[in-house]
């Protein structure tokens, strides 16, 4: 199977930036996908990456190293409503999709 | 609303009862899954649907039954459930066929599963 790495928790101040990290190892790669998903509600999709780099998208932007099976998240001026769970998943050479047990991150005002 | 649609929310069940989760895809997918999703752990995928066929079972039990009558349509029947079974469900869609690996997944808001 495939291995996903992310922490389990992280707590920041409204306002302030916060990386969530992830870590793969898989069988071949396809692309590296976070979700982000309220408490209740469905994961929404939220960037993808297949080439090395920076991927940015308003507030939110992922980076991707392939040699180093590592992304981040990175979520800028945090606001309350950002409060959510964020989900790393990999697509391997099979195209088989597989998820990290995702990061719960807490904005505190 | 992300254009699928899971029913009940909650759903409270002895473990001789049968019932059965109910997913609806409004996007016009070719695909469609069902996710099991337990506190702290990774989303597990359990069955996937592709033009109505299934083409996955990671080895999921027999208490779990799939059916898809059609491409926006996936059921999960449920029956002798265990108490380890209670957790999130999540149906999900896609449009499959691509070679960049770049489709994405439209999940619900899931069925909330307690068995008793």
């Amino acid at each position: 199977g495939q291995n996903i790495d992310q922490p389990t928790e992280m707590t920041a101040t409204e306002g302030a930036i916060v990386q969530i990290n992830c870590t793969y190892q898989t069988s071949g790669f396809n692309g590296l996908f976070w979700y982000q998903q309220h408490a209740g509600e469905a994961p929404t999709f939220l960037s993808y990456n297949v080439l090395d780099g920076l991927e940015e998208k308003g507030r939110f932007s992922s980076f991707l190293s392939r040699s180093k099976g590592y992304s981040y998240l990175l979520l800028k001026e945090l606001q309350m409503k950002d409060s959510a769970s964020y989900l790393c998943a990999v697509r391997d050479g099979d195209y088989k999709l597989s998820f990290g047990a995702g990061t719960t991150v807490t904005v505190r005002a | 609303e992300t254009g699928v649609t899971q029913t009940p929310r909650h759903l409270v069940m002895g473990m001789t009862n049968k019932k059965s989760l109910k997913c609806e895809q409004h996007l016009g997918h070719n695909a469609m899954y069902w996710y099991k999703q337990s506190a702290k752990k990774p989303l597990e995928l359990m069955f996937v649907y592709s033009l109505e066929e299934r083409v996955e079972n990671n080895s999921v039990p027999s208490r779990f039954s799939p059916e898809c009558p059609n491409s926006s349509h996936l059921f999960l029947h449920l029956h002798t459930l265990q108490p380890e079974d209670s957790a999130l469900y999540l149906c999900a869609s896609s449009q499959e066929g691509g070679t960049t690996g770049s489709e994405k997944l439209f999940f619900g808001s899931g069925t909330q599963l307690s068995v008793l």
